[in-house]
């Protein structure tokens, strides 16, 4: 079965630099979520998207923007990148709509972003 | 959303039931419970949820009180690769719009061979 897809896997970025995230959902599938996981921390939800809109905002900085395209595909973009982004980025993906009052999410392996 | 309360670590042995225990006394009538679980560094994985009933699938049980202020988790024969960090999630069920998870602190299981 189809899968999140993540790319790139692992990224390596100096301070001050720029990075882009892609996330491309299980086809069929609406709803995009990006979470952020620190160094032996949980996952933070970071942002959401349903239907190309954004749905929920989390601990976002205002740094990073994100923006879900016709294709229901999903970019995470993020400036001026500092020690402390360095994480673990994770995307997820749900059907949404009216299907079921309540739906699993299904999340892709993650991006590695390290900067120095 | 409800907030939850797991041990922070748990050891079972290899091919025995691994119960792992949740409390959300706080939970309202239209929040539903969720287990995910996350291997070491791999994304998170769904495993089950449940508003009322217990619940079964092909990897686990919920089990949930009558007055669904705790539940249980359940597998029924562990193995290595249930080796992982197990996240008890309340969360309301919603349609039309994306609705977030808030993980917690989790409970370590390690399963011991």
């Amino acid at each position: 079965a189809a899968g999140v897809i993540q790319s790139p896997r692992h990224l390596i970025k100096e301070k001050r630099e720029t990075a882009t995230l892609k996330c491309y959902p299980i086809p069929r599938h609406d709803t995009v979520y990006w979470y952020q996981q620190g160094p032996g921390q949980d996952p933070q939800f970071l942002i959401s998207f349903y239907e190309k809109m954004q749905s929920d905002k989390g601990s976002i900085p205002d740094r990073f923007s994100a923006q879900q395209f016709s294709d229901y595909h999903s970019e995470l973009n993020m400036s001026s990148l500092e020690l402390g982004d360095s994480a673990l980025y994770f995307c997820a993906s749900s059907p949404g709509g009216w299907v079921a009052p309540s739906y699993e999410q299904y999340f892709g392996p993650g991006t590695r972003l390290t900067v120095t | 959303d409800a907030k939850t309360t797991q041990p922070p670590s748990m050891d079972c042995a290899e091919g025995r039931a691994a119960n792992l225990p949740c409390n959300h006394s706080t939970i309202s009538g239209n929040e539903y419970v969720y287990w995910y679980r996350q291997i070491h560094s791999q994304g998170p994985q769904y495993i089950i949820h449940g508003l009322k009933n217990n619940e079964t699938n092909e990897m686990a049980s919920l089990i949930i009180t009558e007055d669904r202020k705790s539940s249980t988790l359940i597998l029924p024969h562990a193995t290595l690769r249930d080796t992982a960090v197990y996240y008890c999630i309340v969360r309301v069920g919603s349609s039309g719009s994306a609705r977030q998870l808030t993980f917690g602190s989790g409970t370590q299981l390690t399963v011991l061979p």
